[in-house]
C-alpha cells in the first residue's frame, strides 16, 4: 500500500495570506489528524478527522481550519498567516481512529512564513 | 500542550553502544507510544505500551512503563548509524497524539 501523502512538500507565503495543505490517508485509513512542528513548541496537535466529521481539536486559533472529503482526503487551511506558522505541518492516517492503533504518518509539508 | 518531558534532550554515544532515553508525563494515560524522526524516512512509529504493561520488546528496542512514577524508558541495544534520529514519546487521548519534546540521539562511528 502506498503510504500517507502530503502536498506540497514545500511551501513559501508571506504574511497575510492563506494556505491550504492536502494529505492523502493510506488507502482504507478513514481517520486523518494534522500536527505542527517547531522547534520551540515542538508537536501540537491541531485536529482529527474520522469519516468527514472533525471528532477533535487542538488549542490553536480559529485561523486554522479543516476538513475531510468523503475519500478521506483531507486539506487544512491556514488563513492571515503570521510568522510564526513557520513549521513542519504532518499529517497522520488510523485506519479507524481508535485510541492504540498505530498513527501512520506522511513526510510533512514545510511552510516558511515571510 | 505537551504531555511531558523527554531526558536527555540530547544523547551522543559510540556505534554499538546501548543508549537509553526516558519519558515524563503527566495524566493517567491508556498507553504510551515511542516514534523515530529522521530527515529521510520522517516520523515513524516503534513500539506502543498499554498502561498494564510493564515491558515490551521490539527487535533491538526495550520498553518500559511505570505508571506509578508516570514514566517509561526507551533502550536500544547495540546501536547503529542509522539509529540517529529524535525519539518521541506520545500518549494518545480523545482522538490525538500529545507528544513529549523528544530526545536527539547520535550515533558516532
Amino acid at each position: 500500500k502506498a503510504g500517507v501523502t502530503q502536498t506540497p512538500r514545500y511551501l513559501i507565503k508571506t504574511r497575510g495570506q492563506q494556505v491550504t495543505l492536502s494529505c492523502s490517508p493510506i488507502s482504507g485509513h478513514r481517520s486523518v489528524s494534522w500536527y505542527q512542528q517547531t522547534p520551540g513548541q515542538g508537536l501540537q496537535f491541531l485536529f482529527e478527522y474520522f469519516s468527514e466529521t472533525q471528532r477533535n481539536k487542538g488549542n490553536f486559533p480559529g485561523r486554522f481550519s479543516g476538513r475531510q472529503f468523503s475519500n478521506s482526503r483531507s486539506e487544512m487551511n491556514v488563513s492571515t498567516l503570521e510568522l510564526g506558522d513557520s513549521a513542519l505541518y504532518l499529517c497522520a492516517s488510523q485506519q479507524r481512529g481508535v485510541d492504540q492503533e498505530t498513527q501512520y504518518f506522511g513526510p510533512g509539508t514545510r511552510l516558511l512564513v515571510l | 500542550s505537551q504531555q511531558g518531558e523527554e531526558d536527555p534532550q540530547a544523547l551522543s554515544i559510540q556505534e554499538g553502544e546501548n543508549a537509553t532515553m526516558n519519558c515524563s508525563y503527566k495524566t493517567s494515560i491508556n498507553n504510551l507510544q515511542w516514534y523515530r524522526q529522521n530527515s529521510g524516512r520522517g516520523l515513524v512509529h516503534l513500539i506502543l505500551i498499554r498502561s498494564n504493561e510493564r515491558e515490551k520488546h521490539s527487535g533491538r528496542l526495550r520498553v518500559t512503563l511505570d505508571t506509578s512514577k508516570k514514566s517509561s524508558s526507551l533502550l536500544i541495544t547495540a546501536s547503529r548509524a542509522a539509529d540517529t534520529a529524535s525519539y518521541f514519546c506520545a500518549t494518545d487521548s480523545n482522538y490525538q497524539l500529545i507528544w513529549g519534546a523528544g530526545t536527539k540521539l547520535i550515533i558516532k562511528p
